[in-house]
């Protein structure tokens, strides 16, 4: 079965730098990406999504990379602010499937 | 579009005691998912519905587990004979139809003691 493997774990920035978030899975089936935003005390909240026959999507500060071939996708976050502290999750779905397979998690903190 | 409801939002029970958690998914969503998400973790999936029939269940939904979604509307996980390790939160999202990511619940957390 797919595999997805995140990094880092934990990250701290400081306010108004970038935030990159790294992930690989195993199953080149894999064709849909999501990435989701989790607060304390809340569900998974879908904040961007890449479909495999596109390699870069764009949704104001946060942006997503897929490469195929080496099979990686990135979460970019430019100009944080405090609210985006958070666990940030990276998932994939098989072409087949329906189930999503997700990492382990990133905790991002903002510093002010 | 109310979102994804669960009840309750907390549960704290005793080893061997069975308990049941309901999920009432965004309106027109035929599809319906639980997952598990223990500390520190990813969600885990362990069922997936289409409309009312149960199409995928997780080697972690062991013979004490059991889902339904009677009528394709709301669904139930019941977990019976409760063990310490089945503490976890336990979250329930929707989609509609076609490749869209599922829209996830604020989750049950149980505890059990």
């Amino acid at each position: 079965g797919e595999n997805v493997e995140q990094h880092p774990s934990t990250l701290s920035v400081q306010e108004g730098d970038s935030a990159v978030i790294k992930c690989t899975y195993s199953d080149s089936a894999s064709n849909y990406f999501p990435w989701y935003k989790q607060e304390l005390g809340k569900g998974p909240q879908l904040i961007i999504d890449i479909r495999s026959n596109v390699g870069e999507k764009k949704d104001q500060r946060i942006a997503v990379t897929l490469n195929k071939t080496a099979k990686h996708f990135s979460l970019h976050i430019t100009e944080t602010q405090p609210e985006d502290s958070a666990v940030y999750f990276c998932a994939a779905r098989e072409a087949a499937g329906n189930k999503l397979t997700f990492g382990g998690g990133t905790r991002v903190l903002v510093k002010p | 579009d109310t979102g994804v409801s669960q009840d309750p939002r907390h549960k704290i029970t005793k080893r061997g005691q069975n308990v049941t958690f309901r999920c009432d998914p965004i309106s027109e969503h035929n599809r319906l998912y639980w997952y598990r998400q223990t500390l520190g973790q990813g969600p885990e999936f362990l069922t997936y519905f289409q409309n009312e029939a149960q199409l995928e269940k997780s080697r972690l939904l062991s013979d004490r587990f059991s889902a339904e979604r009677p009528k394709g509307s709301f669904s139930t996980l019941e977990i019976q004979r409760t063990e310490q390790g089945d503490s976890a939160m336990y979250l329930c999202a929707s989609s509609p139809g076609g490749d869209r990511a599922p829209n996830f619940g604020p989750g049950t957390r149980l505890t059990v003691t």
